[in-house]
């Protein structure tokens, strides 16, 4: 039961590249979420998905884009990364209320 | 807007002692209230919620709505408790189990 995987677990780039990371679930959720976190400022929403081709800005979107063409899959791109995008982040989907998370993926923007 | 706010972000207690994370919250309707935690190289995971009233672990949380608070507490810590935890809103404005999380408190639990 591999439940909700994101990759790279790790990824070091340069600021002004473009990054995705890639989440991807087996449960069939409806919801999907990106969430960064960074100390003193805890779980921050970025975007979030409420089923296929449907999207929606979360409390800090600027910089960051999403697609879902497919209910299992929840890529998130940096477009052009900056440093203040040096983060761990995480994706979730949901059931029933609960949110189930991914491993994270520590992105660090040199 | 709905905030969650947790007032520690480092708590440390000895192994026996009990433990109250603190968190409170802002919202002007009927929310639904969330603790996770991260554990050392674990995924964030639920520990408990208001609703379902259960003890996880032996930790339990009661909303008290007239002080806007969903502290958690455990009678006698356990060094395994040490993570971090972390205080979530769901309400209305959140469709979709959308959560505003607090900003995290780190447990250590010392022998």
């Amino acid at each position: 039961d591999a439940g909700i995987t994101q990759s790279p677990r790790y990824k070091i780039t340069e600021t002004g590249r473009q990054v995705t990371l890639m989440c991807h679930q087996t449960w069939s959720h409806s919801y999907m979420f990106w969430y960064r976190q960074d100390l003193g400022h805890g779980l921050r929403l970025i975007y979030y998905s409420a089923a296929a081709d449907i999207t929606d800005k979360g409390e800090v979107p600027d910089g960051y884009v999403v697609s879902r063409s497919k209910t299992e899959n929840f890529p998130l791109t940096l477009e052009s990364a900056t440093r203040s995008q040096t983060s761990v982040y995480f994706c979730a989907s949901s059931r029933t209320g609960e949110l189930f998370f991914g491993e994270g993926s520590r992105l660090t923007v040199l | 807007a709905q905030r969650v706010t947790q007032p520690e972000k480092l708590l440390s207690v000895f192994k026996g002692a009990p433990v109250e994370l603190k968190c409170n919250y802002s919202y002007s309707g009927s929310p639904e209230l969330f603790w996770y935690v991260q554990y050392s190289r674990q995924r964030l995971q639920l520990l408990l919620r208001h609703i379902s009233r259960e003890s996880i672990k032996g930790f339990t949380a009661d909303l008290n709505k007239g002080e806007t608070s969903f502290h958690l507490k455990k009678p006698f810590a356990q060094e395994e408790d040490s993570a971090m935890y972390y205080c979530a809103l769901s309400g209305p404005e959140t469709s979709g189990s959308r959560l505003t999380f607090g900003e995290g408190t780190q447990l250590t639990v010392n022998p």
